[in-house]
C-alpha cells in the first residue's frame, strides 16, 4: 500500500535555529498538506500546496515557516527560527482528489526545540 | 513513541463489547467528515467517511451516522478489539475548505 514518508522521525533542536522537515507524498497524489500536533492537543492545520503553490495557510503559519517542493517527489516545511512552541508533532499528508478516502498522512516528526 | 493526547476524554470498552465515540462537529456548511484512527507513533489513519447528503455509512466493523441536525457525528465499533484501542478524531471538511480535526477520543480496549 502507498504511504507518505516523512523523514526525520524525531528532530532536536536549539531555539532560533533552522529546520527542514521532510516528506515524500504518494507519488500520483496532487494535493500536499502539513499539519502539526502538539502534545495532547488536536491536529491543526499549517498549509495545503498544489500545483506547486501554497493554496491554503493557517494563521499558525506565518513568515517563520514556508514550504518548497524542490523536485518531482519531495515536499518540505522550513522553520526558520525555532521557538520553544514549535514543538509538536509534524505531520505531511498527501491527498489525490479525485474521490472520497480523505489524506495519507505520514507516521509524523517530532520536533522538540530546547 | 510519541504519547498524543494525554487530556483526552477516554472511552474504556470491554474486549468484545460495541464501542461508540462521538463527535460534535462547528461547521454547518461542512459537507463531507472523516473518521481517523491514531495509533501511538503514528500519524492519523483514514477509517470511514461520509457525505452530508448521507446519514449513516457501513464498513467494516464500523459505522459512522451522521445528524445534521444538531451537528453530531458518531463512530460506533462492533465488537471491539485490542488493536482498536487509539486516539480517534473526527474532520469535517466545509466546502472548498481544508479538514479541520476535532479534540479526539482516547479508546481503551479492556481485556
Amino acid at each position: 500500500e502507498p504511504e507518505v514518508t516523512q523523514t526525520p522521525s524525531h528532530q532536536v533542536t536549539q531555539m532560533g535555529q533552522e529546520v527542514i522537515l521532510r516528506c515524500v507524498p504518494i507519488s500520483n497524489h496532487l494535493y500536499f498538506y502539513w499539519y502539526r500536533q502538539i502534545l495532547g492537543q488536536k491536529v491543526e492545520f499549517l498549509v495545503s500546496f498544489y500545483n506547486n503553490e501554497i493554496s491554503e495557510k493557517s494563521e499558525i503559519f506565518d513568515d517563520q515557516f514556508s514550504v518548497e517542493r524542490p523536485d518531482g517527489s519531495n515536499f518540505t516545511l522550513k522553520i526558520r527560527s525555532t521557538k520553544l512552541e514549535d514543538s509538536a508533532m509534524y505531520f505531511c499528508a498527501s491527498l489525490w482528489r479525485g474521490g472520497s478516502g480523505g489524506y495519507t498522512f505520514g507516521s509524523g516528526t517530532r520536533l522538540t526545540v530546547v | 513513541g510519541e504519547s498524543v493526547g494525554l487530556h483526552l476524554p477516554t472511552l474504556s470498552v470491554q474486549e468484545g463489547d460495541n464501542s461508540i465515540i462521538n463527535c460534535a462537529y462547528s461547521n454547518s456548511a461542512s459537507d463531507y467528515f472523516i473518521w481517523y484512527k491514531q495509533e501511538s507513533g503514528k500519524g492519523p489513519q483514514f477509517i470511514i467517511d461520509i457525505r452530508s447528503n448521507m446519514d449513516k455509512r457501513q464498513g467494516q466493523r464500523v459505522t459512522v451516522l451522521l445528524n445534521k441536525t444538531v451537528k453530531h457525528l458518531s463512530l460506533q465499533i462492533a465488537a471491539t478489539q485490542p488493536g482498536d484501542s487509539a486516539v480517534y478524531f473526527c474532520a469535517e471538511e466545509p466546502y472548498g475548505q481544508n479538514f479541520v480535526f476535532g479534540p479526539g477520543t482516547r479508546l481503551s480496549v479492556l481485556p
